[in-house]
């Protein structure tokens, strides 16, 4: 199944700072894409990235991609103490697609007032 | 509202007392599927559905059933039980089979004595 391993596991920063969270996967995708998860909830779609895009904002949020590394960031710009939860990456392969989709254990983002 | 609904959202049961949580989706969305989420492991895939009475295993399928009757329902049913299915589960539903954003229910609690 295709899965995303985030980096770091953890992050912990100043409210006001940026936050940056890497994303990499092994094989071929047809696009990316970021959910967070505020404690103990389900997790909320932030953005999608497809293969063919290497770089996509949305508003406080920039993702970039770069296929030829198989790998993703995220960068929450001037972070706030809401943004602090846990983030995943999913990436989504060309064939099965969503149906095997497991996602890695995350990125804990702690945002300090 | 587009809306996944599991229920019960919090279960404390006993060892070998069937159960079923249920989840439902008003989006006419094709692929559903059940996660679980424990510390340290991240969110695993138990069942995806990919439309109805079309089901399959995910990467720790053991010990779960489900079914796929209705476009909108995915019950998850655990019919014997045990400790070590205390976890927090998810519900997930997204359009088609490739690529679209994923929906997540707000999770069921389930603890098993």
């Amino acid at each position: 199944s295709q899965q995303g391993e985030e980096d770091p596991q953890a992050l912990s920063i100043q409210e006001g700072e940026n936050a940056t969270m890497n994303c990499s996967y092994k094989t071929s995708i047809n696009n990316l894409q970021w959910y967070r998860q505020n404690s103990g909830r389900g997790l909320v779609h932030l953005i999608l990235i497809r293969s063919n895009e290497r770089e996509k904002h949305s508003g406080r949020l920039r993702v970039t991609l770069d296929t030829s590394k198989k790998s993703s960031s995220l960068l929450i710009t001037a972070s706030r103490a809401a943004d602090t939860a846990s983030y995943f990456c999913a990436p989504i392969g060309r064939t099965g697609a969503n149906s095997k989709l497991t996602f890695g254990k995350g990125i804990t983002l702690s945002v300090r007032p | 509202e587009a809306q996944v609904t599991q229920n019960p959202r919090y279960l404390i049961t006993v060892t070998g007392k069937k159960l079923t949580v249920t989840c439902s989706q008003n989006m006419n969305h094709e692929y559903m599927s059940w996660y679980r989420q424990d510390p340290g492991l991240g969110l695993r895939q138990i069942y995806y559905s990919m439309n109805v009475e079309v089901t399959d295993k995910g990467d720790v399928p053991e010990g779960y059933k489900v079914s796929r009757k209705e476009k909108r329902n995915f019950p998850l049913i655990l019919e014997s039980p045990s400790p070590n299915q205390t976890s927090l589960y998810f519900c997930a539903s997204s359009r088609g089979k490739s690529g679209n954003t994923i929906y997540f229910g707000e999770g069921s609690w389930l603890t098993v004595v």
